[in-house]
């Protein structure tokens, strides 16, 4: 099992940023995939979910209205676009597998995508 | 919403055992499980514990976890600590909304 993630963006406040995690090794569309974001100096954040058998999605609250989770099955690539970026939305962003319909658990994790916002 | 406290920082000697905590603010945890997550510097996050107490392939048994319901917080406890067990340490659970939630996070530090 492997998620590798696209590379690092510099972006502008106010712009959007789109960050991909292909999938390997392991039917996609049998299990979720969680983004997970790390800004400089704080912890962890769970972002949202997304499911790539049927396009449900669950985002977090602090960010309904400025983020979009999608999946390419076809690819076996899942998506996580952020809009009207904030110089506090620079982070390292993370997928995850998630194994939620069988066990509580982000088992597989993407490298990471720094995203920088600045003007 | 609830919030997952965690004591910022810990230490102890190489060999020694360790229990780092991790307590909800409110509300009751929607599955009572919770997980912990070790991310060591420059790393992505790696799963030592799942659903309370389980530790997924490849997790030493040195590691253990606990849910205490009476007062809804869990523990993690790394016995014969060793150095590369330095990281830090991050609880997570899920709220009423099955939206994930983090702790904030505890830096251990072997030494």
């Amino acid at each position: 099992v492997q998620l590798v993630q696209s590379g690092a963006e510099v972006k502008k406040p106010g712009a959007s940023v789109k960050v991909s995690c292909k999938a390997s090794g392991y039917t996609f569309t049998s299990y979720g995939v969680t983004w997970v974001r790390r800004a400089p100096g704080q912890g962890l954040e769970w972002m949202g979910w997304i499911s790539p058998y049927n396009g449900n999605t669950n985002y977090a609250q602090s960010l309904q209205g400025r983020v979009t989770m999608t999946t390419d099955t076809s690819t076996y690539t899942a998506y996580m676009e952020l809009r009207s970026l904030r110089s506090d939305d620079t982070a390292v962003y993370y997928c995850a597998r998630d194994l939620r319909f069988s066990e509580w658990l982000f088992d597989y994790w993407g490298q990471g995508t720094l995203v920088t916002v600045s003007s | 919403n609830f919030i997952l406290t965690q004591p910022h920082s810990v230490s102890e000697s190489p060999g020694k055992t360790v229990t780092i905590s991790c307590t909800r603010s409110s509300d009751r945890l929607a599955s009572n499980y919770v997980q912990w997550y070790q991310q060591r510097p420059g790393s992505s996050p790696t799963a030592v514990i799942y659903e309370n107490n389980r530790r997924p392939s490849g997790v030493p048994d040195r590691f253990s976890g606990s849910f205490d319901s009476s007062s809804n917080s869990a523990s993690l406890t790394i016995s014969g600590l060793k150095t590369e067990d330095e990281a830090e340490y991050f609880c997570q659970s899920y709220d009423s909304r099955n939206q994930g939630v983090f702790g904030g996070g505890t830096k251990l530090t072997v030494l």
